[in-house]
């Protein structure tokens, strides 16, 4: 099964600062999706990219981009001009066919 | 449209009781998932379905059953509650490839259930 490691527990960053949250991945499979979701208080999970495997082109969503290293397994978010909504818990995900995994999560705080 | 419907939103169980959460959607996703959330962790997978009549199970499948007899409703039941249970549980569905948008794929969730064992 395929595994998602993100090894960042919490991270913070100034409002109107660039951050950038890790994840790394381990799978066989060569055609897969990788996601991006967010968490705020509310507790809903909340779809910020997504990025198809056969794609070399990485995704990029207004200020959330993504840097997909597909050899290396990594699959990093980058938000930019962060703002206060930004602070929630951050999931990576991997999908195929159905059967998606997660990391444990990236809590970040955006600090006025 | 309504997205993804979990019911009920909180509920308590005694130990050794049964029930079913249930789960429904409207955009007519072939996938749909369940999963728990543990404070202070990530979600974990239960089972899974890519379109009726078909499921299979994920990470912590031990304890739930589940079903997919339309491909509106995908509901999980608990054989015997048990105080490990205790978690938030979602329910997801997404389309099988590409959406109508060309850019869909990928899970939109339930708000969740709050289910506390006793």
């Amino acid at each position: 099964a395929q595994t998602v490691t993100q090894s960042q527990p919490e991270m913070s960053v100034q409002e109107a600062e660039t951050v950038t949250l890790s994840c790394t991945y381990d799978t066989s499979e060569s055609n897969y999706y990788l996601f991006w979701y967010k968490q705020p208080p509310s507790r809903q999970m909340i779809l910020v990219i997504r990025q198809e495997a056969y794609k070399q082109q990485n995704a990029t969503e207004n200020r959330f981009s993504v840097n997909f290293q597909k050899a290396a397994k990594s699959f990093s978010l980058k938000i930019s001009d962060s703002q206060l909504g930004d602070t929630a818990m951050y999931f990576c995900a991997f999908m195929k066919m159905g059967d998606m995994r997660f990391g444990a999560g990236t809590r970040l705080t955006v600090k006025p | 449209n309504a997205g993804v419907t979990q019911t009920p939103k909180f509920q308590v169980l005694k130990t050794g009781q049964s029930m079913t959460l249930q789960c429904a959607q409207d955009m007519n996703h072939e996938y749909m998932s369940w999963y728990r959330q543990d404070p202070g962790m990530g979600l974990r997978l239960i089972h899974y379905s890519v379109g009726a009549g078909i499921t299979d199970q994920g990470e912590v499948p031990n304890g739930y059953n589940v079903s997919r007899s339309t491909t509106e409703d995908f509901p999980l039941r608990l054989l015997s509650a048990a105080p490990s249970q205790t978690s938030v549980y979602f329910c997801a569905s997404s389309y099988r490839g590409q959406g109508a948008s060309g850019s869909d794929y990928g899970y939109t969730f339930g708000s969740g259930t709050r289910l506390t064992v006793v």
